[in-house]
């Protein structure tokens, strides 16, 4: 059963401004993962928040963690054209020896 | 690069057709996974692997064979696909399996056509 859901599907920004991505889940989890795929290509992992952290930092990358609302947002700041991608977020639900559970992404689409 | 390498980079096969997909990881990692990538679908995880044994099998049909020889090599082996078979397939590998060890590392894919 799908876990992640991310939201928007699709985001469209001007480059220099903030792009922020939500995902949903619906178990407890272990961690959850911000994924980043460019056009075809496989995904490259971008930041790992465990359920007892509240905020982690990255870069221009800011992820926060609600798990009484099993929630998650991405936020990237000052955007670039470089950007320009899917997002997704995978969750490892408490279980052992489960894998990542994938949403389906936010395409953001940053305009110079 | 993330140290993980798939061949080939295209595949268009028939449906009576017999093809194997590789995947190779550089990164002495010891759990290697399948997923397939649908149009406007969730990543779908196939098959994982870690120590070369196989610990999940996502019910995917039997016409994917997955194969580990060793902990650096992974191939899926595939007949007799359907149309629907049609996506782009990622391998990654991850240090181990268990919520220690999660962050995975992909491959560039394979984007496979069937006719």
């Amino acid at each position: 059963s799908q876990q992640g859901e991310e939201d928007p599907q699709a985001l469209s920004i001007q480059e220099g401004e903030n792009a922020t991505m939500n995902c949903s889940y619906k178990t407890s989890i272990n961690n959850l993962q911000w994924y980043r795929q460019n056009s075809g290509r496989g995904l490259v992992h971008l930041i790992l928040i465990r359920s007892n952290e509240r905020e982690k930092h990255s870069g221009r990358l800011r992820v926060t963690l609600d798990t009484s609302k099993k929630s998650s947002s991405l936020l990237i700041t000052a955007s670039r054209a470089a950007d320009t991608a899917s997002y997704f977020c995978a969750t490892v639900p408490n279980q052992a020896g489960t894998a990542l559970i994938f949403g389906k992404g936010t395409t953001l689409s940053v305009s110079s | 690069e993330t140290g993980v390498t798939q061949t080939p980079r295209h595949l268009v096969m028939g449906m009576t057709n017999k093809k194997s997909l590789k995947c190779e990881q550089h990164l002495g990692h010891n759990a290697m996974y399948w997923y397939k990538q649908s149009a406007k679908k969730p990543l779908e995880l196939m098959f994982v692997y870690n120590f070369k044994e196989q610990t999940e099998n996502n019910s995917v049909p039997s016409r994917f064979s997955p194969e580990c020889p060793n902990s650096s090599h992974l191939f899926l082996h595939l007949h007799t696909l359907q149309p629907e078979d049609s996506a782009l397939y990622l391998c990654a590998s991850s240090l181990g399996q268990g919520p220690s060890y999660n962050e995975q590392f992909f491959g560039p894919g394979t984007r496979l056509t069937v006719l």
